[in-house]
């Protein structure tokens, strides 16, 4: 059973940058054919999929995010970063780690972290 | 303004059935396969509906999905309290490069 736990502050200041870690138990980042995302959630708003990392260090990220963004995997390949910089109030969201697994050029998320609220406050 | 168009609420009664749309377009719902998320209050979305209308192991078959043309749809029948929540499909926008959300349905069970 894959499980997905975020972690990382709960409070940004705006313009700096806003760094989460997902950590993954039962489950290797980098291998199978997965993808491994970052989607958020505006408070009382929908989905908005921020990006996902495979193949051990291959990237992809949504358009309208990607001057600021940037995603990792760590070393012992059981954990993946997102690093959003130069935040606004409008990064102010709950993040999820998710799971994605490609099907013939789309994918869906069949396994995600309980998330994390971050806010983004002076 | 969400690429996917869901109506923002649908209600049913207990034991009903209802379905929830999921309009798009040629660069996306179309063409790709279409998934489908459960929502419950405070909690993380769950996978309900895969490659348009494959279930998980362990989602009940009273979840279904369908697609025709630019519209998904997702069946659930045989309602209940416990499904009171919000529903939102995704697919890949191929004009985006992104992978994309509806807006979302709130569902509540009278």
């Amino acid at each position: 059973q894959v499980q997905l736990q975020e972690s990382g502050p709960g409070l940004v200041k705006p313009s700096q940058t806003l760094s989460l870690t997902c950590t993954v138990s039962g489950g290797s980042v980098g291998s199978d054919n997965y993808y491994w995302s970052w989607i958020r959630q505006h408070p009382g708003k929908g989905l908005e999929w921020i990006g996902y990392i495979y193949d051990s260090g291959n990237t992809y990220y949504n358009p309208s995010l990607r001057s600021r963004l940037s995603m990792s995997v760590g070393p012992s390949k059981r954990q993946f970063s997102l690093n959003l910089n130069s935040v606004t109030a409008a990064d102010t969201a709950t993040y999820y780690c998710a799971r994605g697994v490609a099907v013939a050029g789309s994918i869906y998320f069949d396994y995600w972290g309980q998330g994390t609220l971050v806010t983004v406050s002076s | 303004q969400s690429v996917l168009t869901q109506p923002p609420s649908v209600s049913a009664a207990p034991g009903q059935k209802v379905t929830i749309s999921c309009s798009g377009s040629s660069s996306n719902v179309r063409n790709n396969y279409v998934s489908w998320y459960q929502q419950l209050p405070g909690t993380a979305p769950k996978l309900l509906i895969y490659e348009n209308n494959k279930r998980p192991s362990g989602i009940p078959d009273r979840f279904s999905g369908s697609k025709s043309g630019t519209s998904a749809t997702l069946g659930i029948s045989g309602l209940q309290t416990g499904d009171e929540a919000d529903y939102y499909c995704g697919t890949w926008d191929n004009s985006l490069s992104a992978d994309v959300f509806g807006g979302g349905t709130k569902l509540t069970v009278l």
